[in-house]
């Protein structure tokens, strides 16, 4: 699987977008680039993936540059709960298993 | 759906005892997955199971562990005997075929060896 580097941690004011970044360079073409978040003392919940078309659902919308060699996860109106750690994976679709780096913790300003 | 359903949520035990995790999956969900969080190593995949087979084990620190999958709604995590470095926060969660990447964590057990 690719590696991932994701900023260490960021803050956003609540109801304002966060824009997540993450970095994949040596992404290959059948990799997909998955979102989970964790919110304090909870498991990690998944969020959005993409291949290379931009995605968008109820939580957040996922960004991919055209060369794939990034992403940006999308919060539109962050609100207080939204403060968690976020995980970018990269990994081949059929390959059942996630590794999970270090993420970006995500803190909601009042 | 209930979710992926952890217990216990809690446990403190000491040294040389044996802990049993226990995981329900989500009903219809093939894949089952253990994993471990500690502040030092992160979120580790230790095992998974695929139609109650396990995949791959790779992940199991060492012998002490051992993992089951009796039917498709329960696995067990043991471990024996515990030792300090095995407290960590172990969660269980469950993907379906074709989406495995998908996959929906429980609440986590909180594991204390003293």
């Amino acid at each position: 699987d690719a590696k991932t580097t994701q900023p260490t941690s960021m803050d956003c004011a609540e109801g304002r977008a966060a824009n997540l970044p993450c970095n994949h360079s040596t992404i290959s073409g059948n990799e997909y680039v998955y979102w989970y978040r964790q919110i304090h003392s909870q498991g990690p919940q998944y969020i959005i993936h993409g291949l290379k078309n931009n995605e968008t659902n109820e939580m957040a919308s996922l960004i991919i540059t055209e060369d794939r060699k990034s992403s940006t996860l999308i919060l539109p109106h962050a609100t207080l709960r939204d403060t968690a750690v976020y995980y970018c994976i990269v990994t081949n679709f059929g390959n059942e298993k996630l590794t999970f780096g270090t993420g970006t913790r995500l803190t909601i300003i009042p | 759906d209930a979710g992926v359903i952890q217990s216990p949520r809690h446990e403190v035990t000491e040294m040389g005892q044996e802990v049993t995790l226990r995981c329900k999956p989500i009903s219809g969900h093939d894949y089952l997955f253990w994993y471990r969080q500690t502040m030092m190593r992160g979120l580790e995949l230790l095992i998974y199971f695929n139609n109650n087979v396990p995949i791959d084990d790779s992940g199991m620190p060492e012998d002490r562990f051992s993992a089951k999958m009796p039917n498709a709604s329960f696995s067990t995590l043991k471990i024996q005997p515990s030792e300090p470095r095995d407290s960590a926060v172990y969660f269980c969660a469950s993907g379906r075929t074709g989406a495995s990447e998908t996959q929906y964590f429980g609440p986590g057990t909180r594991l204390l060896v003293l």
